[in-house]
């Protein structure tokens, strides 16, 4: 089975501080990917990923970051995290094209970040 | 652009009532169409798919059938239980590869709740 992880369930995090919200995923996926999720407006896109090094903005990248040094772990960054970002954040990743399941995104549990 | 559109919830239903979530969705071309569920406390799980028209997805006792000339994809059950308690999203994927492989697009999601 895949396992997609989070470094965190909860996290609270004050105002102007910079917070890394840490993925791992264990098959080997070129693709990743964060949403985030708040009520009434489902999940967003923020950044994905197809390749090591690669990064291409979502719907709604502005106040974060992305990095992908490594195949199996993407990193969201909050440069300097604001009340209004506050939210459950989702990681996902998928295979390559020409595989099996290969639109398929396996999700991880998630973080629950509150933002003082 | 492509969107989704499902139904507003929440839906509360009693044990054994059939179920219908309905899903519309806007893209060119022929898209790929999922229905992920999301139970409390947990991240979003792949509950089925359908790649072309006229497909039925099936899993766990739900279906929905991939309709081309409505542009739909309704998610059904005829006997619901108090398990399948969750929010359950409806999503596309436009597979234009690139660096957009397989982004997926979600609707806002529908919260069913079963009473026993």
């Amino acid at each position: 089975d895949v396992k997609v992880t989070q470094s965190s369930r909860y996290l609270v995090k004050r105002t102007g501080e910079k917070v890394f919200l840490e993925c791992v995923q264990d098959m080997d996926h070129e693709n990743m990917f964060w949403y985030r999720q708040d009520p009434g407006l489902g999940l967003r896109l923020i950044y994905f990923s197809y390749d090591v090094k690669m990064k291409e903005k979502g719907d709604i990248p502005e106040g974060y970051s992305v990095s992908r040094e490594k195949k199996e772990r993407f990193s969201l960054i909050l440069e300097s995290a604001s009340t209004n970002q506050t939210s459950m954040y989702l990681c996902a990743s998928s295979p390559i094209p020409n595989t099996r399941n290969q639109e398929t995104q396996y999700f991880g549990p998630g973080t629950r970040l509150l933002v003082l | 652009g492509d969107s989704v559109t499902q139904m507003e919830g929440p839906v509360t239903l009693s044990e054994e009532a059939f179920l219908t979530i309905n899903c519309t969705y806007t893209a060119t071309g022929y898209p790929s169409l999922f229905w992920y569920v999301q139970y409390p406390g947990e991240g979003l799980q792949l509950l089925l798919k359908a790649t072309k028209a006229d497909d039925k997805g099936s899993n766990k006792g739900f279906e929905a059938t991939y309709r081309k000339e409505t542009t739909s994809f309704h998610l059904e059950k005829g006997s619901v239980q108090v398990s399948d308690s969750a929010v359950y999203f409806c999503a596309l994927s436009a597979g234009r590869g690139g660096g957009s492989n397989y982004k997926l697009t979600f609707g806002k999601g529908t919260l069913l709740t079963v009473n026993p």
